[in-house]
C-alpha cells in the first residue's frame, strides 16, 4: 500500500474557529476518502475525493492528485466536530484503503 | 441502500480462548469485504479482503484468519487469543475495488 501522512496530529480549537487538516500520499491514487471517527469509534464517511473540491454543509474538501494531497476544511467549528479524522487512499488495480494515523481535532465551547 | 452489520458490539474473552466475529452486508451482491484493526490510539491497519466467496487474501500473517461462507456474510477467526489481539474490529465493504469503502460500527475485543 501507499504511506499516508496526515498533519497536524492534534487540533484544539475554539468553537466558531476554522481550521485546515492536510493529507499527503506517497503515491498517486484513485480513491480518496476522508473519514470521522466519534468518540464511540465509528467511522462516518465524509467525502469520496480522488479530486477536485466538494462541500458538505461546514466541511469542505479538495484535493490536488497531481500533487498528490488534499486538505479538509472545518468552518465554524463545533463540539460535535470532535474526535479523530482520517484520510485515506488507495491506488488504482489495489484493494487495500491505506490509512493516514489521524488528526486528533478538540473543540472547545 | 445498502446496511453493514457487525456483532458483537463488545467482547471480553481470555486468553487462549476461541474467537468468531461476525460481519453481513445488505443490499447489494458480491461486495468486496474488509477486515481492519484499531489499536488503542492508532490508525487502522487492514487485516483480511476478500473479492467473492471463498477468496480470502491477508495482508498481515498472525494468529487470525478470514472466511466468507456467503456473498455478503465476512466471519474473522481465532483458535486461541493472545493478549495482542485485543483492538477495535471494523469490517467494510466496497461495490467495487476502486468504490468507497464503508464501514459497520466494529467490535471492541479485550483480551484478558
Amino acid at each position: 500500500g501507499i504511506q499516508v501522512e496526515q498533519s497536524p496530529p492534534d487540533l484544539i480549537l475554539q468553537e466558531g474557529a476554522n481550521s485546515t487538516l492536510r493529507c499527503n500520499f506517497s503515491d498517486s491514487v484513485n480513491n480518496l476518502q476522508w473519514f470521522h471517527q466519534n468518540p464511540w469509534g465509528q467511522l462516518i464517511n465524509l467525502f469520496y475525493i480522488p479530486s477536485g473540491t466538494k462541500q458538505n454543509g461546514r466541511l469542505s474538501a479538495t484535493t490536488v492528485a497531481t500533487e498528490r494531497y488534499s486538505l479538509l476544511y472545518i468552518s465554524s467549528s463545533q463540539t460535535t466536530d470532535s474526535g479523530v479524522y482520517f484520510c485515506a487512499g488507495r491506488r488504482s488495480n489495489d484493494y487495500k484503503l491505506s490509512f493516514g494515523a489521524g488528526t486528533t481535532v478538540t473543540v472547545r465551547a | 441502500s445498502q446496511t453493514i452489520h457487525q456483532w458483537p458490539a463488545t467482547l471480553v474473552q481470555p486468553v487462549g480462548s476461541p474467537l468468531s466475529l461476525e460481519c453481513t452486508v445488505e443490499g447489494t451482491s458480491n461486495p468486496n469485504l474488509y477486515w481492519y484493526r484499531q489499536a488503542a490510539g492508532r490508525g487502522l491497519q487492514l487485516l483480511f479482503y476478500s473479492v467473492g466467496i471463498g477468496q480470502i487474501s491477508s495482508e498481515v500473517p498472525q494468529n487470525l484468519s478470514a472466511s466468507r461462507p456467503q456473498d455478503r456474510q465476512f466471519i474473522l477467526s481465532s483458535k486461541k487469543l493472545l493478549l495482542s489481539d485485543s483492538g477495535f474490529y471494523l469490517c467494510a465493504w466496497s461495490l467495487t475495488g476502486s468504490s468507497p469503502l464503508h464501514f459497520g460500527n466494529g467490535t471492541r475485543l479485550t483480551v484478558t
